[in-house]
């Protein structure tokens, strides 16, 4: 079967650097994205990875290795509003999409 | 883990026809499911809160009589977009709020690619 597997919840301190992972098994590959969700509001697109490497984006950046099934999402200087949940999702060979259930990151001051 | 379904995956229709969407949670019961719109740019739009029992929520500028919402029970919500025009082309997304204790989690639909020539 398809399988996104990520951590469920994750605790940080501002100003630090966190790393979150995921790990995926689908049948094909289009794509992974990650998305931030805060509490009550819709998913804001963050990045989207289709071939192998980093990609940087300001203070996040994410990473791909699809030989291992692999990417985690990197955030940097960490802010109290970074506090939200963080999805990974790969789009498989038929363009669907498959979800992970989704990191909760808590920052601390 | 809990599961998410659409139906169709993806759908093609003429202009002007009619489209129904399905959205199931497999295994759990879901008060509240939502639908999202996702652009070329990769972001995610909220179309509509749909509530069992009740109405949905449109988010503004989402034009109710074209994308009627219908939650008649606990794990199925359908959108029917109306009169398709190619505009309307995009990828569908729902969600299902599941509620555990104080513990709220959304669990994503694979999505519904609708393509209106």
């Amino acid at each position: 079967g398809q399988n996104i597997d990520q951590p469920t919840e994750m605790t940080a301190t501002e100003g630090a650097i966190v790393q979150i992972n995921c790990t995926y098994q689908t049948s094909g590959f289009n794509g992974l994205f990650w998305y931030q969700q805060h509490a009550g509001e819709a998913p804001t697109f963050l990045s989207y990875n289709v071939l192998d490497g980093l990609e940087e984006k300001g203070r996040f950046s994410s990473f791909l290795s699809r030989s291992k099934g692999y990417s985690y999402l990197l955030l940097k200087e960490l802010q109290m509003k970074d506090s939200a949940s963080y999805l990974c999702a790969v789009m498989d060979s038929n363009y669907q999409l498959i979800w992970g259930a989704g990191t909760k990151l808590i920052i601390k001051p | 883990g809990a599961v998410v379904s659409q139906h169709p995956s993806r759908v093609i229709c003429k202009s002007g026809t009619s489209v129904k969407i399905e959205c199931r949670s497999l295994d759990f019961q879901a008060t509240t499911m939502f639908w999202y719109r996702q652009f070329p740019k990769k972001s995610l739009m909220l179309m509509a809160t749909s509530n069992e029992g009740s109405k949905a929520t449109y988010e503004q500028g989402v034009e109710k009589d074209k994308f009627l919402i219908n939650h008649a029970s606990l794990t199925l919500s359908t959108l029917t977009v109306t009169s398709a025009h190619p505009e309307d082309s995009s990828f569908y997304i729902c969600s299902a709020k599941r509620t555990s204790g104080k513990m709220e989690t959304q669990y994503f639909g694979p999505g519904t690619r609708l393509l209106v020539l």
